[in-house]
């Protein structure tokens, strides 16, 4: 199976702030990775694809970058609306995996 | 407007068992592959099983092989998970998901508990 790693797990940052998820794959996935966002007591959100590929209705402050086995998720300039927690997946393989989660706080 | 909505969840005892049904509306899940997707009480995704587009194939993480099954229901528009010999573990919000690849979009969840 292949294993997906975030970091960090947490972070906290202020409205405006640029904030950058990190998710490595255990091995090569190409571009077969997909970022969501998750807030509480919702289902998640998908928005990004591909690794890099903005969702329909995405902001555009949301960018996706990497292939192979390192990508990054990057919020340009954090908004109220985007503190919540943030999955990678890749779906290079079955069984499809997550990465653990990254949760954005309100500094 | 493309819709899932699970039902079915509830409490159960160790070893019983639970089918969990997701309606689709807006498009035909026949047309495209489905997943469930569970995540325990505040603990991260973990993909479950899926079904192919044509239903030839069907692919299950290893802690429910054998024990969950997969299926859907053309002529109901309808997606479905048969839950057998549950465990504590399998406790979680069950989500039924579209896509073969790329996993969108989701259900609202369902909650299955399972407790003595």
């Amino acid at each position: 199976d292949i294993q997906m790693t975030q970091s960090p797990s947490s972070v906290s940052a202020s409205v405006g702030d640029r904030v950058t998820i990190t998710c490595r794959a255990s091995q090569g996935i190409s571009n077969w990775l997909a970022w969501f966002q998750q807030k509480p007591g919702k289902a998640p959100k998908l928005l990004i694809y591909a690794a890099s590929t903005l969702q329909s209705g995405v902001p555009s402050r949301f960018s996706g970058s990497g292939s192979g086995t390192d990508f990054t998720l990057t919020i340009s300039s954090l908004q109220p609306e985007d503190f919540a927690t943030y999955f990678c997946q890749q779906s290079n393989s079955f069984p499809r995996t997550f990465g653990q989660g990254t949760t954005v706080e309100i500094k | 407007e493309v819709q899932l909505v699970e039902s079915g969840g509830g409490l159960v005892q160790p070893g019983g068992s639970l089918r969990l049904s997701c309606a689709a509306s807006g498009f035909t899940v026949s047309s495209y592959g489905m997943n469930w997707v569970r995540q325990a009480p505040g603990k991260g995704l973990e993909w479950v099983a899926n079904i192919k587009q044509d239903g030839s194939e069907k692919y299950y993480v290893d802690s429910v092989k054998g024990r969950f099954t997969i299926s859907r229901d053309n002529a109901k528009n309808s997606l479905y998970l048969q839950m057998n010999s549950l465990r504590f573990e399998d406790t979680a919000v069950y989500y039924c998901v579209r896509g073969s690849n790329w996993l969108y979009p989701w259900g609202q969840g369902t909650l299955v508990t399972v407790s003595s």
